[in-house]
Parts: structure tokens; sequence; C-alpha cells
């Protein structure tokens, strides 16, 4: 079966810097999604990886590791808004994308 | 660019009526819309996948003839719910993707709907 691994919840101090780990194993692989959804709001896309590697996006980055089904999503500079579920998504070999149930990441003063 | 919206944003409804959500992309073609649900604190679920033309390919458990979906064109995509009842209310959220599969889909701001 496909299956996609989160933490369920996570919570870290404003300033500070978390990491976002997502397991994968899934039919194929043809690309990994980040995800952002704040309470009550629709998901907006954060990062995209396709390739090994890590790729920067101001505070946000997102690392790929292909042979490991493994990626990780590292916030910098926590701040209060950056309170959110975090949702990793896998696109398989039929271009079906995969959702995990997301980490909900608790931020605090 | 890739904006997507939907309509209405809010809707409440007396049980047993239809509701139409439209989705639309703003500023690129869609061939793929998705739909999904999502009940409070719960992950998203996915509904339905649709391209534009073609009939809608649904998930196992969701019902075609409840949960009408029409993808008409390049940019609009609608959902409608027909005699809904209570048990239906939820967050309903499309989201749209370009024509290659594997493009980034882009999300609506969702809509609420709630069934007295």
């Amino acid at each position: 079966g496909q299956n996609i691994d989160q933490p369920t919840e996570m919570t870290a101090t404003e300033g500070a810097i978390v990491q976002i780990n997502c397991t994968y194993q899934t039919s194929g692989f043809n690309g990994l999604f980040w995800y952002q959804q704040h309470a009550g709001e629709a998901p907006t896309f954060l990062s995209y990886n396709v390739l090994d590697g890590l790729e920067e996006k101001g505070r946000f980055s997102s690392f790929l590791s292909r042979s490991k089904g493994y990626s990780y999503l590292l916030l910098k500079e926590l701040q209060m808004k950056d309170s959110a579920s975090y949702l990793c998504a896998v696109t398989d070999s039929n271009y079906q994308l995969i959702w995990g149930a997301g980490t909900k990441l608790i931020i605090k003063p | 660019g890739a904006v997507v919206s939907q309509h209405p944003s809010w809707v409440i409804c007396k049980s047993g009526t239809s509701v139409k959500i439209e989705c639309r992309s703003l500023d690129f073609q869609a061939t793929t819309m998705f739909w999904y649900r999502q009940f409070p604190k719960q992950s998203l679920m996915l509904m339905a996948t649709s391209n534009e033309g073609s009939k809608a390919t649904y998930e196992q458990g969701v019902e075609k003839d409840k949960f009408l979906i029409n993808h008409a064109s390049l940019t609009l995509s609608t959902l409608t719910v027909t005699s809904a009842h209570p048990e239906d209310s939820s967050f309903y959220i499309c989201s749209a993707r370009g024509q290659a599969a594997q493009e980034t889909q882009y999300f609506g701001p969702g809509t609420r709907l709630l069934v007295l």
C-alpha cells in the first residue's frame, strides 16, 4: 500500500528552528510537495522537490532523499503566524497525489 | 500567478436542497481539477478528480449521483451537492493543476457548507 508518515503534532518556540519530517512508501515517485494549512483555511503551496537535495525559499527549506524515501521541511526564525498544519504529499507513478495526515505545528512565545 | 477562486465561500441551506459550488482557475488553464472535503480537525479527503471534457473519477465511497461534478471548460469546474443533508456539512475545497501531471495543485479558498 501507499503510505506517508509525518508526526501528528510538534511544538516550538518563537524565533527558533523546527524540522518536520516526512517518510513515504509509494508506488513510484514523481515529486514531493509541502503545503501549509492554517486552521479553517485551504492549503497553500510551499515547496516542491523532485531531485535529491535542499531547496531554500526564504525562511523555509525543504530537503529530499529519494533513496531513503524521506523529506523534511525546515522552518527558521519561527513566527507566531507559522502556527499551522504542514502537509506532505507525494506524486506516485500514476501522478496521483498521496497526502500525509499533516503535522500540526504549535508556536509558543 | 496560479490563483484559484471558489464561490460561494459560505452557504447555509435546508436539508433536501441542492447546492452548487464553483471553482475557477483565474490565470492558468486547469486541465485537471480536484474536489476535496475536510471535516473539522481531520485530514483532507479527495472526493473526485475531473479532467476537462471528461467524466469525473470518484474515490471509493463517494456517491457520484449525490456529488455531481462538471468540468466543462479549462477554467471552471462545479460541484453540486444534491439533496443535501446535515451530514454533508463540511469544508469543500477545490484545487487545480495545469497540463503536466507533475505540476503543482493550487487550492481555492474553500466553501463552508452548513445543512440545517
